[in-house]
C-alpha cells in the first residue's frame, strides 16, 4: 500500500532553532506540495514540485523557509530561524499529474510546536 | 480563476441520520473536483473525485455526490451518518492553466460532529 511518509510526526524546539521536515513522496508521483495547517487559516500552499523542479514557492515567507527535492524520493522543507507562529501541522502531499485527474496523496503531517 | 466555497464550518447531525455537507464552486474551465477527509491527527483522505464522466459520483464509507452544473454545486451526501464519520470534510478544485496545472484549491473545510 503505496503512501506518503512524513518526519518527524512531531517536533518541539526553541524560537530561532532550525528545523528541517522530510518528505518521501510515492514513487512514481511527479509532483510534490508542501502545505501548512492552522486553525486561524486553513490548508495554505507554500511550495510545489513538478520533476524535482519548484515550479511555485510564492506561499513560503521567503526569509526563513526553503524547500528543496534533493531527489525523486525526498522532498524537505526548511525553516531557519523558527518563531512560534511557525507553530502548525505541515503536510506534504504526492500526485502524479497527468491526464487532468489531480488527484493528490497526503502524508499523515508533522506537527511543529516552537516555544 | 477557480474557488470553491463551503457553506457552513460545524454541521452536527444525528447518528443514522443524513448527512449534507455543501460546496459551491467557481471555475473558468470544466471543474475537476474533489472531497477529501480529515480525521483528527492524520492528513487528508480522498473520498471521491469529479472528473466530467457521470454527475453522481460514490466514494468510500458510503458517501456520494452530485455534480450540478447549473447550480455549481458538488455537495457531498451519506443517507446515514455513523458515529465514525466524525471528522473535518475539504472541499477542493483544480486549478487550470500554466505552471499551476496539478494544483488543487482547497475551501475552509467543515466539520461534522455526529451525536448519539
Amino acid at each position: 500500500d503505496a503512501r506518503v511518509t512524513q518526519t518527524p510526526r512531531d517536533k518541539v524546539t526553541e524560537m530561532g532553532q532550525e528545523v528541517t521536515m522530510r518528505c518521501q513522496p510515492i514513487l512514481g508521483h511527479n509532483t510534490v506540495f508542501w502545505y501548512r495547517q492552522t486553525m486561524m487559516q486553513g490548508l495554505e500552499l507554500l511550495a510545489y514540485f513538478r520533476n524535482r523542479a519548484p515550479l511555485d514557492d510564492s506561499g513560503m515567507p521567503k526569509d526563513r523557509f526553503s524547500a528543496e527535492m534533493p531527489d525523486a524520493t525526498l522532498a524537505t522543507l526548511k525553516i531557519q530561524p523558527s518563531e512560534p507562529r511557525d507553530s502548525a501541522v505541515y503536510f506534504c502531499a504526492s500526485g502524479l499529474v497527468a491526464g487532468g485527474y489531480n488527484e493528490q496523496f497526503f502524508g499523515p503531517g508533522t506537527r511543529l510546536t516552537v516555544l | 480563476a477557480q474557488s470553491v466555497t463551503q457553506l457552513g464550518s460545524h454541521v452536527s447531525v444525528s447518528e443514522g441520520a443524513l448527512v449534507l455537507l455543501r460546496c459551491n464552486y467557481s471555475s473558468s474551465v470544466p471543474p475537476y473536483l474533489f472531497w477529501y477527509v480529515q480525521y483528527p491527527n492524520q492528513g487528508l483522505q480522498l473520498l471521491l473525485k469529479y472528473t466530467s464522466a457521470a454527475t453522481l459520483v460514490k466514494g468510500i464509507n458510503g458517501f456520494e455526490a452530485e455534480f450540478k452544473k447549473s447550480e455549481t454545486s458538488f455537495h457531498l451526501t451519506k443517507p446515514s451518518a455513523h458515529m465514525s464519520d466524525a471528522a473535518e470534510y475539504f472541499c477542493a478544485v483544480r486549478v487550470a492553466g500554466g505552471t499551476s496545472y496539478g494544483k488543487l484549491t482547497f475551501g475552509q473545510g467543515t466539520i461534522l460532529t455526529v451525536h448519539p
